[in-house]
């Protein structure tokens, strides 16, 4: 079983939808949760930086995590076709340690 | 304030050749790490330096190896190439990946192809 699983995709919604976009993981000691979203041919850029367990908003983005199910979501509300892009979940234990990455969902918004 | 810079961004080589790939981190930033990302495998740590010491390194060959100057910026080193190194390298900046809640910020990565 991999530490972080994701599903590849591709998601592929309308404009406007609700996009839940998750990962599961397996190592009870990772703490700091991340998204990150990766245009073709670019590098990712970081979205939403959570700790612990607990749900936190930033304009249409929220991100959700749930240690006990070990389970973290990422909404996107009112998608538009610009969030068409891979999105990458990632996670690492407290104090020093290393990023461990999702493979990553491809999302497809059509006008 | 400029993002991480990778030079260069595309590079072909041929097996059995080496690379030297560099990456500038965001000013003030003193972690810097490697990533190699492919279809198959996805995003994998390669490893991270903060102030000209490797900390963490992962499970890659020998072949691959790193070192980061005194002004931050950093280099890795493919040795003699082979056709699976082809892959997306990517290097990320933070202040100090150590001290806690730290954020990673990506450069736009280097795209090796080796034939």
């Amino acid at each position: 079983q991999k530490e972080v699983e994701q599903d590849p995709g591709p998601l592929s919604v309308p404009e406007g939808a609700i996009v839940s976009l998750n990962c599961t993981y397996s190592n009870s000691a990772f703490q700091y949760f991340m998204w990150y979203r990766q245009y073709s041919r670019k590098g990712p850029e970081l979205l939403m930086y959570t700790y612990s367990s607990g749900n936190k908003e930033d304009g249409r983005f929220t991100a959700q995590v749930d240690k006990s199910s070990k389970y973290i979501s990422l909404f996107i509300r009112d998608s538009q076709p610009s969030d068409s892009a891979t999105y990458l979940c990632a996670m690492r234990n407290s104090g020093y340690s290393t990023l461990t990455f999702g493979k990553g969902t491809m999302l497809l918004v059509s006008p | 304030k400029a993002g991480v810079t990778q030079t260069p961004r595309y590079l072909i080589k041929t097996r059995g050749q080496q690379v030297t790939l560099s990456c500038s981190p965001i000013s003030g930033h003193r972690s810097v790490s490697w990533y190699q990302q492919t279809p198959g495998q996805g995003l994998q740590f390669l490893f991270e330096y903060f102030s000209e010491t490797q900390r963490n390194k992962g499970n890659f060959p020998g072949r691959f190896s790193g070192r980061q100057f005194s002004n931050s910026r950093s280099e890795m080193n493919v040795s003699t190439l082979e056709l699976g190194d082809s892959a997306l390298y990517l290097c990320a900046s933070s202040l100090d990946y150590a001290a806690g809640e730290e954020e990673q910020y990506f450069g736009p990565g280097t795209r090796l192809t080796v034939t």
